[in-house]
């Protein structure tokens, strides 16, 4: 069964230095891997997201992930964090292959201070 | 620019109540999904639908029901609520169409539920 692991539930950085949300996967083929965002009172929304083309996804405001086939992870990045990316992140995998049926992690809430 | 639109953002219910949470979209999405979402838990599928009239089960159905009977509302129904179900209720939609854009949802704010 298709299944992601957020590794950390907070993570806490200060403005301006880097960001890693650590995601890591258990698929039984190749999977699609997404990473979505919730701001406070907000619907989620899709940061990016990996369907087998380049393993370096580039996604909204700043953030990009890397797809390790061999370390079956997924991790978020950012170089710098600003103090609007305070949110919760989803790390989410297709459940089944051609669906839309989406597997959701447990969540890793981003704190950012000044 | 796309809406999920859910009808109340809270809304508080007695044990035993049947209570109603609306969903509608106006992409002309097919799917459409109800999950909930708890901390530590993250989300979890509940009911999902691919057509009017038509449903599906997700991982955590029991207790739930759900309605499609136009294609852009999908009702979730707690036949009589309990304190368990207390929750933050989110309804998402998708594109059916082949290729990448059918993997997109698009979520709604949430219905955060209270069951006293």
């Amino acid at each position: 069964a298709q299944s992601v692991t957020q590794l950390d539930s907070h993570v806490s950085v200060s403005e301006g230095t880097p960001v890693l949300l650590r995601c890591n996967y258990s698929s039984s083929y190749s999977p699609s891997l997404f990473w979505y965002v919730q701001h406070p009172n907000k619907g989620l929304q899709l940061l990016l997201k990996y369907t087998s083309a380049a393993t370096l996804v580039k996604g909204i405001n700043g953030f990009e992930a890397e797809f390790k086939k061999s370390e079956t992870s997924f991790h978020l990045t950012k170089p710098s964090a600003h103090m609007s990316d305070a949110a919760e992140y989803f790390c989410v995998v297709i459940g089944a292959a051609g669906t839309d049926k989406l597997i959701f992690g447990t969540g890793t809430r981003l704190q950012v201070f000044p | 620019d796309v809406k999920v639109t859910q009808s109340s953002r809270y809304l508080v219910k007695r044990t035993g109540e049947k209570v109603f949470l609306e969903c509608v979209q106006d992409m002309d999405h097919e799917n459409m999904f109800w999950y909930r979402q708890d901390p530590g838990l993250g989300l979890r599928l509940i009911y999902f639908s691919y057509d009017v009239k038509m449903k599906e089960k997700g991982d955590i159905p029991e207790g739930y029901s759900v309605s499609r009977e136009k294609k852009e509302r999908f009702s979730l129904i707690l036949e009589s609520a309990s304190t368990n179900q207390t929750s933050m209720y989110l309804c998402a939609s998708s594109f059916a169409g082949t290729g990448e854009t059918n993997e997109k949802l698009f979520f709604g704010s949430g219905t955060q539920l209270s069951v006293l």
